[in-house]
């Protein structure tokens, strides 16, 4: 089925250093959510995005909505241990439309 | 509020074997969807249901199936188990429509030999 571009496939970070990660389609969307998933455990919504142009924070992650609508970034700073685990991207085009997932990226930190 | 819950979370079966797993949504929440995940994978859509209806089916083969209960309770079932069944199957819910911002259940793990 239809996917999300999703980059990076995964990240191997210092503590303490910044994160960045995208999703980008072909599509428009008129809603772009930010999951993180730990192992063994289901995706936990972390940041909902419904206008284009928005940015939203959550503690120290911080997205935004593309104003193309076609994209969407995730901003970690100042990493630390507890967010390692794969955080995935989804879109959905139209309330009637099932959401579309990213292949989820993978953050690891070095120790 | 309680959360979204789905038993068992760990299941072990053999190659041509059935199995039946469940999934309780949030209270008041009437759409639950259901994803296969296997490891390194994303989240690949099964169905969601709404209203004991099945409204959206992914590209899986007739041996999934599922179905929803008056109190938005779900099921699904998998008929002839093959070894590629082995993932994680995750259930989400949401207040309508499964546009809406899913809240997810921890999972149950199959694992088929």
């Amino acid at each position: 089925g239809q996917q999300l571009n999703q980059s990076p496939q995964s990240m191997f970070i210092q503590e303490g250093e910044d994160v960045s990660m995208n999703c980008t389609s072909s599509s428009i969307f008129n809603t772009w959510l930010w999951y993180k998933q730990e192992p063994g455990e289901g995706p936990v919504l972390l940041i909902a995005l419904y206008k284009a142009g928005e940015l939203t924070s959550n503690g120290r992650l911080t997205a935004q909505f593309g104003i193309t609508r076609k994209d969407s970034f995730l901003n970690i700073s100042a990493s630390i241990p507890s967010d390692v685990g794969i955080y995935f991207c989804a879109g959905q085009m139209d309330s009637n439309y099932q959401l579309i997932w990213g292949a989820g990226t993978k953050l690891i930190i070095k120790p | 509020k309680a959360g979204v819950t789905q038993t068992p979370r760990y299941l072990i079966k053999t190659r041509g074997q059935q199995v039946t797993l469940s999934c309780s949504p949030i209270s008041g929440h009437r759409s639950v969807s259901w994803y296969q995940q296997t490891p390194g994978q994303g989240l690949q859509f099964l169905f969601e249901y709404f209203s004991e209806t099945q409204r959206n089916k992914g590209n899986f083969p007739g041996r999934f199936s599922g179905r929803q209960f008056s109190n938005s309770r779900s099921e699904m079932n998998v008929s002839t188990l093959e070894l590629g069944d082995s993932a994680l199957y995750l259930c989400a819910s949401s207040f309508r429509k499964a546009g809406e911002t899913q809240y997810f259940g921890p999972g149950t793990r199959l694992l088929v030999l």
